[in-house]
């Protein structure tokens, strides 16, 4: 069964400190892996996306990374900011003749205290 | 370059009543995908439309459809609405879609089923 678990399901953090968010998945065939943060009653907005061939991937503060072999990613925030408090979503995507399949993960609810 | 837009943001409903939702993708995209967010369920994939055709189709009732327009607009109808509709209803737009490409969110609409 194609699924995708995150954890840990909420995180407290203090201002400046890192932090590293987990994101197994079952799905395959494996097409990529997208990080996703969504601030309260907002839409998510796409911090990284990968394909099968990339293993880490940046965008300014925040890191992912890819193990295919075993299926888990991780997503690093390095230098916490209070506007880092957040949902932060793993979407895993799966292409099939026909079609293909998305499949989001609960989602890491991360607070960053001051 | 604008960003995906919904319309109406917020909506309240009764049970059995019908429901139309906007959305407006960013020009030049041509994939819109529609998914729902609950608190319980989290976000799950509705409908993808690509070019004015459905493309692919999430495992929800028919009483959810949907359509696209040759601007690539988009609009999700619901009929007989019930309790359980009331969520956080997305659109998310791409160049390509069908999962391969990031996707940008729209803000959504919250709709209420009373």
């Amino acid at each position: 069964k194609n699924q995708v678990e995150q954890s840990p399901q909420s995180l407290i953090i203090l201002e400046g400190k890192n932090c590293t968010l987990q994101c197994n998945y079952t799905v395959s065939p494996f097409s990529n892996l997208r990080w996703y943060k969504q601030d309260t009653g907002r839409g998510p907005v796409s911090l990284t996306i990968m394909t099968f061939s990339e293993n880490t991937k940046s965008n300014g503060r925040y890191t992912a990374t890819l193990d295919a072999d075993t299926k888990q990613s991780s997503l690093h925030i390095t230098a916490s900011q209070l506007s880092d408090s957040a949902s932060y979503i793993c979407v895993v995507s799966t292409v099939y003749t026909g079609g293909f399949k998305t499949i989001f993960g609960a989602g890491t609810r991360l607070f960053v205290k001051a | 370059k604008a960003g995906v837009t919904q319309t109406p943001r917020y909506l309240i409903k009764t049970r059995g009543q019908q429901v139309t939702l906007s959305c407006s993708p960013i020009s030049g995209h041509r994939s819109v995908s529609w998914y729902q967010q609950t608190p319980g369920q989290g976000l799950q994939f509705l409908f993808e439309y690509f070019s004015e055709t459905q493309r692919n189709k999430g495992n929800f009732p028919g009483r959810f459809s949907g359509r696209q327009f040759s601007n690539s607009r988009s609009e999700m109808n619901v009929s007989t609405l019930e309790l359980g509709d009331s969520a956080l209803y997305l659109c998310a737009s791409s160049l390509q879609g069908g999962g391969a490409d990031t996707q940008y969110f729209g803000p959504g609409t919250r709709l209420t089923v009373l």
